[in-house]
Parts: C-alpha cells; structure tokens; sequence
C-alpha cells in the first residue's frame, strides 16, 4: 500500500532561485491538492486538479507559483525567483472523487522549503 | 466564508488521563464536511475521521471519540487514557459538500504533548 508521496523532503535554495516540488499522489486517486503550511498554523489551500484539469487556485497562488498535472498522474509545483516568505512546508494530498470515501483527502509527508 | 476555530493553542497532560480538544466552525453552507487530522512530528496529515453535517451521530474507535453538536458550531475530539504516542498536533477542518469547492479549510491547530 503506497500513499501519497513527495519529492525532495527538504529543499534549501538562495533568495531568487526556482524550485520544483514533485507530489506523486495513490494510486488511481483522480483528485489531487496543493497546500502550503507555514509554522503554527493549519495548512492553507493553494490549488487542486482533477485528472489534468487544474479546476481551483487560490489567491494565495500569486504569478510565481504554477502548478501542473500534466498527464493526470503526478503533479509539480514550481516557484520561481523564490522569496523568504515562500518559506512552509508544501503539502500534497489526494482522493477519488465518486466514491462514497470521494471528499477525504490524504496527505503527503510534505516538502520543506527554506529560502536562504 | 468557512472558518475553524481551534482555541486551544497547546495542552500538556499525563498519561492515561482524557483530554478534549475543541473545535469550532462557522460555514453559511446548508450541507458540509468535518474532519480531524493528526499531524505527528514526522510531518504528516494522518486522517482521522469524517463526519457529515446531516449525521450528529456520535462516534467512538477504540480511545477516540467525536461530540458533534450542530445546535452549537462544534466538532469536539475526546482522547480517552491518552498515550505518549499521541503527542501531536491535532487539526480540525470543514469543507462544503456543495458549490464546487473542494479545499479543506483548517484551524491553526492544537498541540498535544502526552507526558510518561
């Protein structure tokens, strides 16, 4: 039983660098989620996809941010000219929607970014 | 707008006693989801439990139990001869069964540290 998996689990990079987080979600899961959470507070939600469909982003995705979903599996999240606020965890989660479990969602172990 | 409001910041308690953690939620949807995640220091969102607003059922497995009281706002979580291995920070979020939004809209948390 795989869950939801994330790539790198911990990124260091200089102010102004790119970044690219990589969410491999369970299998078959057709719904998946980016959250972003900072330290003592709850994750907050950034963007979703369903299949390759990005059908929601939040404002909190500012024009730094894209996320792709490009063949409905997998998903990156990339942030460019990073800055020290983008500094949280990034989470991803997924679920199967259609199904009476469709509105739970799994998390990921969560990638770390620090933005020297 | 939803909102979740978990007022307990941190609770330290010895083992084998109970321990409540409060949620509260504010939402203008008719039909909704609540849910509780633990977050162990490891990282990861663990699902705990789902629970519809149309079902105040309360529910129990095994030491954990949910008072759901919609008369009130409120979806508490009830650990009972609490254990080391609880030591963790629990979440609460609510999400709409309705209108198309599938983020999950969580409080800051409350922060559980069992004692031996």
């Amino acid at each position: 039983d795989t869950g939801v998996s994330q790539n790198p689990r911990h990124k260091i990079t200089k102010r102004g660098q790119n970044v690219t987080f990589r969410c491999d979600p369970i299998s078959e899961h057709n719904r998946l989620y980016w959250y972003r959470q900072t330290l003592g507070q709850g994750p907050e939600f950034l963007t979703y996809f369903q299949n390759e469909a990005q059908l929601e982003k939040s404002r909190l995705l500012s024009d730094r941010f894209s996320a792709e979903r490009p063949k409905g599996s997998f998903s990156t999240l990339e942030i460019q000219r990073t800055e020290q606020g983008d500094s949280a965890m990034y989470l991803c989660a997924s679920s199967l929607a259609r199904t009476r479990d469709r509105d739970t969602q799994y998390f990921g172990p969560g990638t770390r970014l620090t933005v020297l | 707008a939803q909102k979740v409001t978990q007022a307990q910041t941190e609770i330290s308690v010895v083992e084998k006693e109970d321990v409540t953690l409060d949620c509260v939620y504010e939402t203008r949807d008719t039909t909704y989801y609540l849910f509780w995640y633990k977050q162990p220091p490891s990282g990861e969102l663990v699902f705990l439990i789902r629970r519809n607003s149309f079902d105040e059922q309360n529910e129990i497995s095994g030491r954990y139990s949910w008072n759901f009281q919609k008369s009130t706002s409120s979806f508490n979580f009830t650990i009972t001869a609490s254990q080391v291995v609880d030591s963790a920070v629990y979440f609460c979020a609510n999400r709409p069964t309705q209108g198309g939004s599938e983020k999950l809209v969580f409080g800051k948390g409350t922060k559980l540290t069992v004692n031996p």
